[in-house]
């Protein structure tokens, strides 16, 4: 499975856009790119997901480079509720798709 | 949709006791669920993989005879901790994965806290 990399933690003003990197240079051409977060003492929530193309829902944008070697979470417009550890996960296609589950990084809304 | 549930969300047992918890898909079918533990501070580790109707396949390190898992409908599977010692006082956490799913995306469960005296 492809190592994920991302930073300890960042910090984000409430009202603005928080971009949250992940680094996955091994991926393979059929492993896709997940990310959840967890808010501290809860599961962990389903953001959104991608293989190729960039991906927008309701709650987040999935900007994936070209090569595939790293992906941006975009939240365009954080609360203090967004305060939570996210998690850039690259799923296996064998296995049973299993998550292997990195360190994550911490983000930080502030007022 | 695709909501995942988890009971009891806390429980505190005597070293020695067996305790039992179970994860239920309640809006989907689930043909594969999952089994994570959480140490304070620390990320989600992958303890097993549950498969309905079949033997569940442990990671590397877990011992399958110390954590029962029995996956025994499409939306219900249960661990049970054998024994329990203090050191397996952790935050268990679910996940189910839907039948139809073909991106293979996970719901999580809103995870059960165990306290071993």
């Amino acid at each position: 499975d492809a190592k994920t990399t991302q930073p300890p933690s960042m910090d984000c003003a409430e009202g603005r856009a928080a971009n949250l990197p992940c680094n996955h240079s091994t991926i393979s051409g059929n492993e896709y790119v997940y990310w959840y977060r967890q808010i501290h003492s809860q599961g962990p929530q389903y953001i959104i997901h991608g293989l190729k193309n960039n991906e927008t829902n309701e709650m987040a944008s999935l900007i994936i480079t070209e090569d595939r070697k790293s992906s941006t979470l975009i939240l365009p417009h954080a609360t203090l509720r967004d305060t939570a550890v996210y998690y850039c996960i690259v799923r296996s296609l064998y296995n049973f798709n299993k998550f292997y589950f990195g360190s994550g990084t911490k983000l930080n809304v502030k007022p | 949709g695709a909501v995942v549930s988890q009971h009891p969300s806390r429980v505190i047992c005597k070293s020695g006791t067996s305790v039992k918890i179970e994860c239920r898909s309640l809006d989907f079918q689930a043909t594969t669920m999952f089994w994570y533990r959480q140490f304070p501070k620390q990320s989600l580790m992958l303890m097993a993989t549950s498969n309905e109707g079949s033997k569940a396949t442990y990671e590397q390190g877990v011992e399958k005879d110390k954590f029962l898992i029995n996956h025994a409908s499409l939306t219900l599977s249960t661990l049970t901790v054998t024994s329990a010692h203090p050191e397996d006082s952790s935050f268990y956490i679910c996940s189910a994965r839907p039948g139809t799913s073909g991106s293979g995306t996970q719901y999580f469960g809103p995870g059960t806290r165990l306290l071993v005296l």
